[in-house]
């Protein structure tokens, strides 16, 4: 069974369109992100939910907006697609990231395309 | 904000011992961890140190400072495969999330 898994793989999209990425965790993890990956292989975090709440917010535009129906799934949805949104999004899950040997999973990715 | 520091680029070639360091922002530190990532592919997990001293997994070893805000990841008797990008990462100061360094891109040639 995948860990990690989100869906889908690769997506295309004109600009202007809204769209979601779904991402669900069967580790039971407390902790969900999303991170972004550019062109230039930074792996920025986006956002971070902690049995349901949100905790952190990077300066991400509001377009961008996390849902989470529950503590196995995050999900990102994603209003008025820009050209510069184009690029890898991961989903990822753990334990409390302070906690000793605390190892955190990836989705595949989504790779995001605006045209 | 938080932020690592780490080289962008290193290049080997095979059976040799690569070294990637990183620095860290002191502030609410709790540990540092080391992933890999190939191209197309999802980050993976290597080590975590939260005491100073060496890690040792396999070829791999992870070293951490925390007197000097430091810590590197050895690779030895490289291989191919051993191309990808590494990253380091700390968790936040609030403890609610993983910031993760740039990158390093590894280069193993034959």
């Amino acid at each position: 069974d995948t860990a990690v898994s989100q869906t889908p793989k690769y997506l295309v999209t004109q600009m202007g369109n809204d769209k979601s990425i779904k991402c669900e965790q069967n580790l039971g993890h407390d902790t969900m992100y999303w991170y972004k990956q550019d062109s230039k292989k930074f792996l920025k975090i986006m956002f971070s939910y902690n049995n349901k709440e949100l905790i952190i917010n990077e300066t991400v535009p509001n377009r961008f907006s996390p849902k989470s129906p529950d503590k196995a799934h995050l999900n990102l949805h994603i209003n008025s697609l820009e050209l510069g949104d184009s690029a890898v999004y991961f989903c990822a899950s753990s334990q409390d990231p302070r906690r000793t040997n605390t190892e955190a999973f990836f989705g595949q990715g989504t790779r995001l395309t605006v045209v | 904000g938080q932020s690592l520091e780490q080289p962008s680029e290193v290049t080997a070639v095979e059976g040799a011992i690569v070294q990637i360091n990183c620095t860290y922002q002191t502030s609410g530190f709790y540990g540092l961890s080391w992933y890999q990532q190939h191209d197309g592919g999802a980050p993976t997990f290597l080590s975590y140190n939260a005491l100073d001293g060496l890690e040792e997994t396999g070829r791999f070893s992870s070293f951490l400072s925390r007197s000097d805000s430091y810590g590197y990841l050895l690779l030895q008797e490289l291989q191919m495969k051993d191309s990808a990008s590494y990253f380091c990462a700390e968790a936040n100061q609030a403890g609610t999330a993983l910031i993760f360094g740039k990158g390093t891109t590894l280069s193993v040639s034959s």
